[in-house]
């Protein structure tokens, strides 16, 4: 079935640093690709949408300058945390729309931790 | 707008219980409708979906049947084994603008042996 390869699975920062979360669908053409951030009370908050080759769609009260999104190819998203703080810190996953067949597909996620 | 309404957690059951999760949905026209579920750690697996009025999805020994009279789409199982521990998500896609799915807020299941 489809698979999307999310990268990396955790990853521990120093305040002020950036970070890259890369999403790759390995066997279909997303055209579409969400990026959410996960609560720890479990909600799932969509930060934006992005399609291949334009900019993204962010949500309200997502710093778009902050959390930079890029989906230069139908096989990889990547969104990038910029100078992050520790309230930067938070599980985020990914999900890859299959222009083919219309399925949604998510990553495995990223636990990013802002020390 | 699309909305989706799920039973709030945490749901404890003994092993080999029935499983009843709630879910509702407000949305335009004739939605499609998912159950997602999220093991510890990772990200969102298709457990189920029904694209059209009285379609029943089903996998996993997990059932769900698309409601349109009462705008519901519950998640059934007859008897939940320790390996069904997870969270659950119910969403739905109501075919307008950016292909987005709408999420309830999730449903933590925790079996115990």
């Amino acid at each position: 079935g489809a698979v999307v390869s999310q990268h990396p699975s955790w990853v521990i920062c120093k305040s002020g640093t950036s970070v890259k979360i890369e999403c790759r669908s390995l066997d279909f053409q997303a055209t579409t690709m969400f990026w959410y951030r996960q609560f720890p009370k479990q909600s799932l908050m969509l930060m934006a949408t992005s399609n291949e080759g334009s900019k993204a769609t962010y949500e309200q009260g997502v710093e778009k300058d902050k959390f930079l999104i890029n989906h230069a190819s139908l096989t990889l998203s990547t969104l990038t945390v910029t100078s992050a703080h520790p309230e930067d810190s938070s599980f985020y996953i990914c999900s890859a729309r299959d222009r083919g067949l219309g399925g949604y597909t998510f990553g495995s996620g990223t636990r990013l931790t802002v020390v | 707008g699309d909305s989706v309404t799920q039973m709030e957690g945490p749901v404890t059951l003994s092993e080999e219980a029935f499983l009843t999760i709630n879910c509702t949905y407000t949305a335009t026209g004739y939605p499609s409708l998912f159950w997602y579920v999220q093991y510890p750690g990772e990200g969102l697996q298709l457990l189920l979906k029904a694209t059209k009025a009285d379609d029943k999805g089903s996998n996993k020994g997990f059932e769900a049947t698309y409601r349109k009279e009462t705008t519901s789409f519950h998640l059934e199982k007859g008897s939940v084994q320790v390996s069904d521990s997870a969270v659950y998500f119910c969403a739905l896609y109501s075919g307008a603008g950016s292909y987005q799915l709408t999420f309830g807020k999730g449903t933590k299941l925790s079996v115990i042996p």
